[in-house]
């Protein structure tokens, strides 16, 4: 069964340092992989995902992940954090349902604080 | 694109109860998503549809859940004799049916408090 583990619950970075949050998943076949952000009170806001090629992909608001399947790894990082970054993370798998859908597996999360 | 809305966004209730909670999807989204999510864990699937028809079920849906989409538009869950386990945040999610096209669309959550 798929599974996914983010191994950092708590993160706290300094305004304008670089950011990399960790990502393990455990899936038999080529995953579909996303990141998600959850702010309190709003809703799970989709950053970027990986389907095929091209293993680094770059999401919104400065974000990017790569891809590293020999380490079945997806982290995700952001050069310079920014304020509002802090929220939730969540890393999720995806896998096939009948008729096309998709049933997202998530991580834990990681939840990041950034001091100003 | 109004973005996916969910009612009520919070309901507090007494255990033995019923509740039911709505969704309503992007226009024109087919695929519809119910997860629930508890304090400090990610969300965890609970249930699937394709316009009207309810295509996959997690064994987390008890017998006291169920799940409706009668035109394929917007969805409703219900939870029959409310227990406080029940207590949680229930995301609705929807996606389109495009070929390549695997992400979903998250609303804002109902949070249900069981007392």
């Amino acid at each position: 069964a798929q599974s996914v583990t983010q191994p950092d619950i708590h993160i706290t970075v300094s305004e304008g340092a670089s950011l990399e949050l960790r990502c393990n998943y455990s899936y038999g076949a080529t995953p579909y992989l996303f990141w998600y952000v959850q702010s309190p009170g709003q809703g799970l806001q989709l950053l970027l995902k990986y389907f095929s090629g091209d293993t680094l992909v770059q999401g919104i608001k400065g974000f990017e992940a790569e891809f590293k399947r020999s380490q079945s790894s997806f982290n995700l990082r952001k050069p310079s954090v920014h304020w509002s970054d802090a929220a939730e993370y969540f890393c999720a798998v995806g896998t096939r349902l009948t008729g096309g859908g998709n049933k997202l597996t998530f991580g834990t999360g990681t939840q990041l604080k950034v001091e100003l | 694109d109004t973005g996916v809305s969910q009612n009520p966004r919070h309901k507090i209730t007494k255990r033995g109860q019923n509740v039911t909670f709505r969704c309503d999807p992007i226009s024109e989204h087919n695929r519809l998503y119910w997860y629930r999510q508890t304090l400090g864990q990610g969300p965890e699937f609970l249930t699937y549809f394709q316009n009207e028809a309810q295509l996959e079920k997690s064994r987390l849906l008890s017998d006291r859940f169920s799940a409706e989409r009668p035109k394929g538009s917007f969805s409703t869950l219900e939870i029959q004799r409310t227990e406080q386990g029940d207590s949680a945040m229930y995301l609705c999610a929807s996606s389109p049916q495009v070929t390549g096209s695997y992400e979903q669309y998250f609303g804002p959550g109902t949070r249900l408090t069981v007392t």
